[in-house]
């Protein structure tokens, strides 16, 4: 069964980078289909970052603008997500999801990420 | 961006009753819809794609309809665990966006 697991800091001050894992089991990402990073504000609103594809390529959320980048590492069956700059509106449950046609099928159980001095 | 609307933000209802939850698109976006049920403090989980085709597994009281810019979703016959919340998404085009969520309430 495929399965996703966050990992990261927990909490992160206001401008540093904020850094997270996603470790995929049970297909590979480079086999098929893209790989999201999406968070969920306190108040729930839900919000698609962006995503990397099988092939490596990436496609982000212009609202982001400069500040994310999604990487990879497929030795490990992992990606990553890198978010600078950030502020307190960053805080926020982070999820990452395998992305079918755009419904994401598989979620991890996501990591909380609170930004504070 | 394609914003989506979702109504009502939370509805009460008794079990074994069936409640309707509707999504309208900003623009057309077909068929290209999915819909999310979230427990508390878990992650969403797919019930729904391309706005009628039910997810693996997902029991056959859930059920999507529509095209084009309005979607509706629909729980018949309600059970304890369906007192959740629910979003819609779409997939159309990026960046992909869901609606605001609804939260069912037992009444």
């Amino acid at each position: 069964d495929v399965q996703l697991q966050e990992s990261g800091p927990g909490l992160v001050k206001p401008s540093q980078s904020l850094s997270l894992t996603c470790s995929v089991t049970g297909y590979s990402i480079t086999s098929g289909y893209y790989w999201n990073w999406i968070r969920q504000f306190p108040g729930n609103k839900l919000e698609w970052m962006g995503y990397i594809s099988y092939d490596g390529s990436n496609n982000y959320n212009p609202s982001l603008k400069n500040r994310i980048s999604i990487t990879r590492d497929t030795s490990k069956n992992q990606f990553f997500l890198k978010l600078n700059s950030v502020t307190t509106e960053d805080t926020a449950t982070y999820y990452c999801a395998r992305d079918r046609d755009g419904y994401s099928d598989y979620w991890g159980q996501g990591t909380t990420l609170t930004v504070s001095s | 961006d394609i914003q989506m609307t979702q109504s009502p933000a939370s509805q009460s209802a008794s079990l074994g009753e069936s409640v309707t939850i509707t999504c309208l698109a900003s623009q057309t976006i077909g068929t290209w819809l999915a819909w999310y049920q979230q427990k508390p403090g878990k992650s969403p989980q797919l019930l729904i794609y391309a706005a009628t085709s039910l997810a693996d597994g997902v029991p056959s009281r859930f059920s999507g309809s529509g095209s084009g810019t309005k979607f509706s979703f629909k729980i018949s016959s309600l059970q304890a665990e369906d007192f959740v919340s629910y979003y819609c998404q779409q997939l159309y085009s990026t960046p992909l966006t869901f609606g605001g969520g609804t939260k069912l309430e037992i009444k």
